[in-house]
């Protein structure tokens, strides 16, 4: 199992561009989730996603979307990006049932840069 | 106030030390997480844990939900084990059936041959 993935690993974006941050789980896991980390700050939750079909906003979701096709991927879309969305992104995953919660799983991170 | 506060927020020590690293936390919750992330960033769970303790080999997980806190201990500490400890508590959300974490700053271990 290859886990959680993301790509791309780093990207430096000009103010007002878009791009989407892709994450793939090959572990069958129901629930996604998108986090931002800010230097000496806790990570931060971006939006989440119970199943496929099912997303909704954490804690920080302005200026982004997320969308849930499948259970496999969970694509982060940035519109319209600012210097303030200059952070490192991890995506995670986790399976719960009948009211059951595990660990979560994260990928390597994407280190993305707004100038 | 945030509601998961870690200390020390940096800790050296010489390999083979035990060493502590503590979580308090100021709102109810479904279990406690302790993460682990490398120098690299990759970030891997530790222990997550609603009562007691857990232990992994030289890795050792307390909480104690009267008091809203929890310890993460390494025995034997090695210059493997320098990487930020990250704190985190979770809640589920019935109507919405998702289970979300809450995140420490972490604390920064640097362990010396």
């Amino acid at each position: 199992n290859a886990g959680v993935t993301q790509t791309p690993k780093f990207r430096i974006l000009k103010i007002g561009q878009s791009m989407t941050l892709q994450c793939t789980q090959d572990m069958n896991h129901n629930y996604m989730y998108w986090y931002r980390q800010d230097p000496g700050m806790g990570l931060k939750l971006i939006y989440y996603s119970v199943g496929a079909g099912i997303t909704d906003k954490g804690e920080v979701p302005n200026g982004y979307n997320v969308s849930r096709s499948t259970t496999e991927d969970f694509p982060l879309r940035l519109e319209l990006a600012a210097p303030s969305q200059t952070s490192v992104y991890f995506c995670a995953s986790s399976y719960s049932a009948s009211g059951r919660y595990n660990e979560q799983f994260f990928g390597p991170g994407t280190r993305l840069t707004v100038l | 106030k945030n509601e998961v506060e870690q200390s020390p927020q940096n800790l050296t020590a010489q390999e083979g030390e035990f060493i502590t690293i503590n979580c308090s936390y100021s709102v109810g919750i479904s279990a406690l997480h302790w993460l682990q992330q490398h120098p690299g960033g990759g970030i891997v769970s530790l222990f997550m844990l609603s009562s007691g303790k857990k232990k992994h080999g030289r890795l050792i997980a307390t909480i104690n939900i009267q008091e809203k806190h929890s310890s993460l201990h390494i025995t034997a500490s090695h210059p493997r084990d320098s990487a930020v400890y990250i704190c985190a508590v979770g809640k589920s959300y019935s109507g919405a059936g998702s289970y979300q974490l809450t995140f420490g700053k972490g604390t920064k271990l640097s362990v010396i041959p």
